[in-house]
């Protein structure tokens, strides 16, 4: 199985600031595989980014991703009120498709 | 457009089985660019991958928690995706998420959550 760590747990921060958040693969992923989420309370997620570094439809220029073999990054470039919430990486590399246990992204 | 609508959760008592639903529309499970997954996520935690099924029917993959216990399903007449659990124990109370995979992009489209209780 392949474990995937999502560092920080939690950051506060403040509307207008980058950050930059890690998820490190136990073993290779394919970037092909590895995707991103976004999670708002009472909400199922939403796709964020795609093969490591693609935006999904509709997602907003200041997210972006890149990495690859075990180490993978999600970047947002200046926060916005909207962006506070739970971010998951996921890989779809090899069965079962882990997640990572999330950042929190908080005000 | 795309829709999933999830149905079926409820309390049940530990040791027993329940059923749950997923309606698709705006997309046929059976397109080959499609699998289907089951995602849960426990009050207050992150989220668990449980089980996919291929565009197919013929590839089952499941989480180690719930590999025996869980069956994942489809029935392409009716458009719709199954998660039928057995021997449900305290730990498995979560909502339940259906989501459609779509292949080197991921889970593009999710249902609205669905909650299990596992109680006596």
């Amino acid at each position: 199985e392949i474990v995937l760590t999502q560092s920080p747990g939690t950051l506060s921060l403040s509307p207008g600031e980058r950050v930059t958040l890690s998820c490190r693969a136990s073993q290779s992923v394919n970037s092909r595989y590895l995707s991103w989420y976004q999670q708002k309370p009472g909400q199922a997620p939403r796709l964020l980014i795609l093969g490591a570094s693609t935006r999904a439809t509709g997602i907003p220029d200041r997210f972006s991703g890149s990495g690859s073999g075990t180490d993978f990054t999600l970047t947002i470039s200046r926060l916005e009120p909207e962006d506070f919430a739970v971010y998951y990486c996921q890989q779809f590399g090899n069965s079962p498709y882990t997640f990572g246990q999330g950042t929190n992204l908080e005000i | 457009q795309v829709q999933l609508v999830e149905s079926g959760g409820g309390v049940v008592q530990p040791g027993r089985s329940l059923r749950l639903s997923c309606a698709a529309s705006g997309f046929a499970l059976s397109g080959s660019d499609y699998g289907m997954h089951w995602v849960r996520q426990a009050p207050g935690k992150g989220l668990e991958w449980l089980a996919v099924i291929s565009y197919d029917g013929l590839t089952q993959y499941y989480a180690d928690s719930v590999k025996g216990r869980f069956a994942i399903s489809r029935d392409t007449s009716k458009n719709t995706l199954y998660l039928q659990m057995n021997s449900l124990r305290a730990e498995d109370t979560a909502v339940y998420y259906c989501a459609r995979y779509v292949a080197a992009v991921g889970l593009d489209n999710w249902g609205q959550g669905m909650m299990v209780t596992v109680s006596s």
